[in-house]
């Protein structure tokens, strides 16, 4: 399976603080997509990202959020000020293949106290 | 807007039986393509078979297989020869054929364990 990664595995942070999540896409990709999970929930789609420009995002994706291709082959999202309701699994996930199938990463939890 | 419903939220199954996962979609688009991933304790999201709307042919992969109904929209998944680590979470997805444009929506999965 193509590998995607994700970095830090779990995060922890104060309300009100700022987090950066980080996502290695499959090389030479220009799509990728992040989603959220809260505890026990379904997975929702936050926002997809291509060349470097949004191409569509969620209505969870306000001002707090936003994502960035700092050096060409990282992707990061950025949440300004954290709440507690933001506590939750973020996955990024690069589309593949003839079929555009999305593979993800293994996930960044953040836990919000 | 597209829904994905799955209505069951537990199942369980005999290791060596067989089990199938419910599932039901909603849209009016002609083309599109279903998924079911698997999340296993360690959370990451597992690709276990995907279907595409103008195949007839139900996708298979090893010990997995799909019902795929257009008419009905139904995508139910079947895993014959149950294992241990086959509990897990497993989430029905649904997708346009936007290409890489094009985001999943989800069900609420369903939690499957497995009898030794």
């Amino acid at each position: 399976e193509p590998e995607v990664t994700q970095t830090p595995s779990h995060q922890v942070t104060q309300m009100g603080q700022e987090v950066i999540l980080r996502c290695v896409p499959i090389s030479n990709h220009l799509y990728f997509y992040w989603y959220r999970q809260i505890l026990g929930q379904k997975v929702e789609f936050l926002v997809s990202f291509y060349n470097n420009e949004i191409s569509e995002k969620s209505e969870i994706f306000d001002d707090q959020f936003s994502v960035e291709r700092p050096d060409g082959s990282n992707f990061t999202l950025k949440i300004r000020s954290t709440k507690l309701e933001d506590s939750a699994m973020y996955f990024c996930a690069s589309p593949v293949g003839p079929s555009d199938t999305q593979y993800f990463g293994p996930g960044t939890r953040l836990t919000v106290l | 807007a597209q829904t994905v419903t799955q209505s069951q939220p537990e199942m369980s199954v005999q290791e060596a039986e067989t089990v199938t996962l419910s599932c039901t979609y909603d849209t009016s688009e002609s083309d599109y393509y279903l998924f079911w991933y698997k999340q296993p304790p360690s959370r990451q999201m597992i690709l276990v078979i995907r279907q595409e709307a103008y195949k007839q042919q139900n996708a298979t992969e090893n010990r997995f297989s799909v019902n795929f109904q257009k008419a009905a929209k139904s995508f139910s998944l079947k895993i014959s020869d149950s294992q241990l680590g086959d509990a897990a979470m497993y989430f029905c997805a649904y997708r346009t054929p936007g290409g890489a444009n094009s985001k999943l929506t989800f069900g609420k999965g369903i939690t499957l364990s497995v009898r030794p």
